[in-house]
């Protein structure tokens, strides 16, 4: 029974495409997140939402737009994808202390 | 000046070792501090609080210096599993976005 699941788990698209990632939890808690780690493997928030409200919204380009349509669910589009946006993209949910992350979502650039 | 800093390594050591990371972080209101590993190419997960008063968890034992502002982790007895990157993780307060993660420590356990 997976607790945070994200989709795809690896997409590769051309540069200046529209890309979307899905992620649902399972384990009812009320926040989500999404994280970014780039190549040098620094993990870094992007967004907080807290039953479906925006909470955090780091210094992302607007081109990355969360929409969460329940508290269960939390999904990020990217439009003009480039070639920086190549990561490994983490959805998560917590309560309390525990940040649970979903298995990421390798995103290439090309 | 970095958040949270940790050496990155690579920590190489032999089965059975005792070795030992540190990590300091520069915001004196963090409230709440964390070691998560992360194996290649999978997701963090918690692995355990770290308490002012110190706290162990069979190999594991954490360390905060609330004065110094560092963490420590001290694994002992070392595994082949446990090779893996450790990050240090540091709450300053308010809800779970503000958790702050180091770029990591990089253990590889050898035979």
């Amino acid at each position: 029974d997976t607790a945070v699941s994200q989709t795809p788990k690896y997409l590769v698209t051309q540069m200046g495409n529209d890309k979307s990632i899905k992620c649902e939890q399972n384990l009812g808690h009320d926040t989500m997140y999404w994280y970014k780690q780039d190549s040098k493997k620094f993990l870094k928030i992007m967004f907080s939402y807290n039953n479906k409200e925006l909470i955090i919204n780091e210094t992302v380009p607007n081109r990355f737009s969360p929409k969460s349509p329940d508290k269960a669910h939390l999904n990020l589009h990217i439009n003009s994808l480039e070639l920086g946006d190549s990561a490994v993209y983490f959805c998560a949910s917590s309560r309390g202390n525990t940040i649970y992350f979903g298995e990421g979502s390798w995103l290439t650039v090309v | 000046r970095k958040e949270v800093e940790q050496d990155p390594g690579p920590f190489n050591v032999p089965e059975g070792a005792t070795v030992a990371f540190n990590c300091t972080y520069s915001n004196s209101a963090s409230q709440s501090f964390f070691w998560y590993r992360q194996d290649c190419r999978k997701e963090p997960k918690l692995l355990m609080s770290v308490y002012s008063s110190g706290n162990e968890d069979g190999r594991f034992t954490a360390q905060l210096n609330r004065a110094s502002q560092y963490i420590s982790l001290l694994i002992r007895d070392s595994k082949l599993s446990d090779s893996a990157t450790y990050l240090c993780v540091v709450n300053y307060g308010g809800s779970q976005g503000n958790l702050i993660f180091g770029k990591g420590t990089k253990l590889s356990v050898k035979p």
